[in-house]
């Protein structure tokens, strides 16, 4: 039972372009949600992060939308450059489970020049 | 920086063989986590601590076993390892369960 969908598995732009990753979760209770990136060979780590306060996070080049109501939540990555070619994990969590995170199956990311 | 530090990195096991992977950290973190990575399945959690001596099953536990001696050490370990074992772990600890997750480098496991 896979708690937290996130869609493409893959993903190509061009330098430039928005890169948009979405996720989506079941359960209703939670109220944390992260994105990782991990580059080639390296270990995962936090990018940005939201809690369903507002509907929206903006760090930099990165945006997190959120929407309650439908469950989604999706990482857009604005003038989009080589260097973020990497996989995006989303995750979850609640108030109400401790400390597990759960996270999504990843898309992978690529920019090309 | 935050400090996690896993070892062994890679690690050839054999089918039924006992494997025991280990974690340190020097975060003064109150929570760590046993994560496995599988192509196409993201990060899923095996087990995870908030407290010495406590674990906690998470998502997959099945077939692990954990241990939290102490705040900074977790082990994940493996009684009779299986070819289905074979994957990255990724160790990790936070301050709290809203906090930021820092990941340990890995340990890359073939179950032969």
């Amino acid at each position: 039972q896979q708690q937290v969908r996130q869609s493409p598995q893959s993903l190509t732009v061009w330098e430039g372009e928005t890169a948009i990753l979405n996720c989506s979760y079941e359960d209703s209770t939670f109220d944390y949600f992260p994105w990782y990136h991990q580059f080639p060979g390296e270990s995962p780590a936090l990018l940005i992060a939201i809690r369903p306060v507002s509907n929206k996070k903006e760090d930099g080049r990165f945006t997190i939308f959120f929407n309650k109501r439908e469950k989604k939540f999706s990482l857009h990555i604005a003038d989009s450059q080589p260097g973020d070619s990497a996989t995006y994990f989303c995750a979850a969590s609640a108030s109400n489970a401790g400390a597990k995170l759960t996270f999504g199956g990843g898309t992978r990311l690529t920019v090309r020049p | 920086e935050a400090a996690v530090t896993q070892s062994p990195r890679s690690k050839v096991a054999v089918t039924g063989g006992k494997v025991t992977l280990s974690c340190h950290q020097t975060n003064n973190h109150d929570y760590m986590y046993w994560y496995r990575q599988d192509t196409g399945h993201g990060l899923r959690l095996i087990h995870y601590s908030y407290v010495a001596d406590s674990t906690e099953k998470g998502d997959i536990p099945d077939g692990y076993k954990a241990s939290r001696p102490s705040q900074e050490n977790f082990s994940l370990i493996l009684e009779l390892a299986s070819l289905s074992q074979t994957a990255v772990y990724f160790c990790a600890s936070s301050a709290g369960g809203k906090n930021t997750l820092y990941f340990g480098a890995g340990t890359r496991l073939s179950v032969l």
